[in-house]
């Protein structure tokens, strides 16, 4: 009855890879999120979806690509990963925009 | 957009002590502000809030104040324990607006010592 999951919880990959981490949430929320935390902690905000509707966009390299099939889901897919990618990837989300937000458990991306 | 500034980057106290952390926004339209705690390789979890028709908020060791005329808020943590170990992150955001979006501070590594 997780509120917030998030897969793989580990993800070690080559550079040049292509992967996934899969998002989905169980509150009923309008908005997903993804967020990027460095080795420094800072919380970057990468995506934010409303009823799958795109509304942020940070800057983010093309290589990543955010996919919501429906309210409940957000993936995020990764092209020619590279070594700055490297970090945990939290996915997370609220009721409404600007609200309290549940984060996923992250997921912890290596690239060699 | 908003920019959220919190102050110290490390905090180190002695179990038993107060610790207190300072963050600032500059948007005087941010009307929702909460903190959270991330635990060593866990998740960031909310701790407490406060919006900007309350001037403080208490959940018993831990309070929160706003001071919406200068533009920060505080997180105050009374009689520390090892437990409360962790980085501590504040957000300032327009709750409910359509552009509405948490702004992170950059986090306060707080350990406790025994």
């Amino acid at each position: 009855d997780t509120a917030v999951s998030q897969t793989p919880k580990y993800l070690v990959t080559q550079m040049g890879n292509d992967k996934s981490i899969k998002c989905e949430q169980n509150l009923g929320h309008d908005t997903m999120y993804w967020y990027k935390q460095d080795s420094k902690k800072f919380l970057k905000i990468m995506f934010s979806y409303n009823n799958k509707e795109l509304i942020i966009n940070e800057t983010v390299p093309n290589r990543f690509s955010p996919k919501s099939p429906d309210k409940a889901h957000l993936n995020l897919h990764i092209n020619s990963l590279e070594l700055g990618d490297s970090a945990v990837y939290f996915c997370a989300s609220s009721q409404g925009r600007g609200e309290k937000l549940f984060f996923g458990s992250g997921t912890q991306l290596s690239v060699l | 957009g908003e920019n959220v500034e919190q102050h110290p980057s490390t905090l180190s106290v002695q179990e038993g002590d107060s610790a207190v952390i300072k963050c600032t926004y500059s948007d005087s339209a941010s009307n929702y502000f909460p903190w959270y705690k991330q635990e060593l390789g866990k998740r960031p979890q909310l701790i407490i809030d406060i919006r900007s028709n309350v001037g403080e908020k208490k959940d018993q060791r831990i309070a929160v104040t706003l001071n919406k005329t200068a533009k920060h808020f505080s997180l105050h943590i009374t009689e520390t324990q090892p437990e409360d170990s962790a980085v501590y992150f504040c957000a300032a955001s327009k709750e409910g607006s359509t552009l509405g979006r948490l702004y992170f501070g950059r986090g306060t590594q707080l350990t406790v010592w025994p």
